[in-house]
């Protein structure tokens, strides 16, 4: 079993639409919890993060958490074609520093 | 400075040979991380440092590969003997070290071995 898993997609959406990205993850006392974005041939780049059970809005982005489901989702309202990358769900462990542990990535498309 | 910076951003190298990879981390920060990105894959984990010291290197994936750094700030990825199975893209973040810092990532070094 990964220890973050995601579906690699392509999800595609209407321009305007409600894009929703999934993610589970294993370690059951992870307790931080990021989503990047990553377009094609570029870095990642911090779009949320969030800490806590419940939903964490920013703009057109909302994170939601629930980890006795061990569940971390990306909702992104008004999909726009400029949305159109790959999603990479990103854990925290409790080993000590900030590692991050990624899934692979769903890629999504908003198409117009 | 304002970003991570690594170099070179582009580096094709002969099977067999030996690469080194920098990165300079943003000012400040005393965690930096290495991760490698084969194309179309996720991101691996291969090593991290709080300081000059490295808690976690379980990602390294053989004794080819090794890492160092220095006065808590420049790190240098090192392969040595290439092979066509390390051509990817090597991302190197940096963070402040507490759990739950925003890690920031740099360009990356594409390495290709051929």
């Amino acid at each position: 079993q990964k220890e973050v898993e995601q579906n690699s997609g392509p999800l595609s959406v209407p321009e305007g639409a409600i894009a929703s990205l999934n993610c589970t993850y294993s370690d059951r006392v992870s307790q931080s919890f990021f989503w990047y974005r990553q377009y094609s041939g570029k870095s990642p780049e911090l779009i949320m993060s969030i800490y806590s059970n419940g939903d964490k809005e920013d703009g057109r982005f909302t994170a939601q958490l629930n980890k006795a489901s061990q569940y971390v989702s990306l909702l992104i309202r008004d999909s726009q074609p400029s949305d159109s990358a790959t999603y990479l769900c990103a854990v925290g462990n409790t080993g000590g520093g900030n590692k991050l542990t990624f899934g692979t990535g769903t890629q999504l498309k908003v198409e117009l | 400075g304002a970003g991570v910076s690594q170099s070179p951003s582009n580096k094709v190298t002969e099977k067999g040979k030996d690469v080194e990879l920098r990165c300079d981390p943003i000012s400040g920060h005393t965690a930096l991380y290495w991760y490698r990105q084969s194309l179309g894959q996720g991101l691996e984990f291969l090593i991290y440092f709080q300081g000059n010291s490295a808690p976690d290197k379980s990602g390294l994936p053989s004794d080819r590969f090794s890492a160092e750094r220095t006065g808590g700030s420049v790190s240098t990825l090192t392969i040595q003997r290439t092979q066509q199975e390390d051509s990817a893209v090597y991302l190197c973040a940096s963070s402040l070290f507490q759990t739950g810092n925003t890690i920031y990532f740099g360009e990356g070094s594409w390495l290709t071995v051929v």
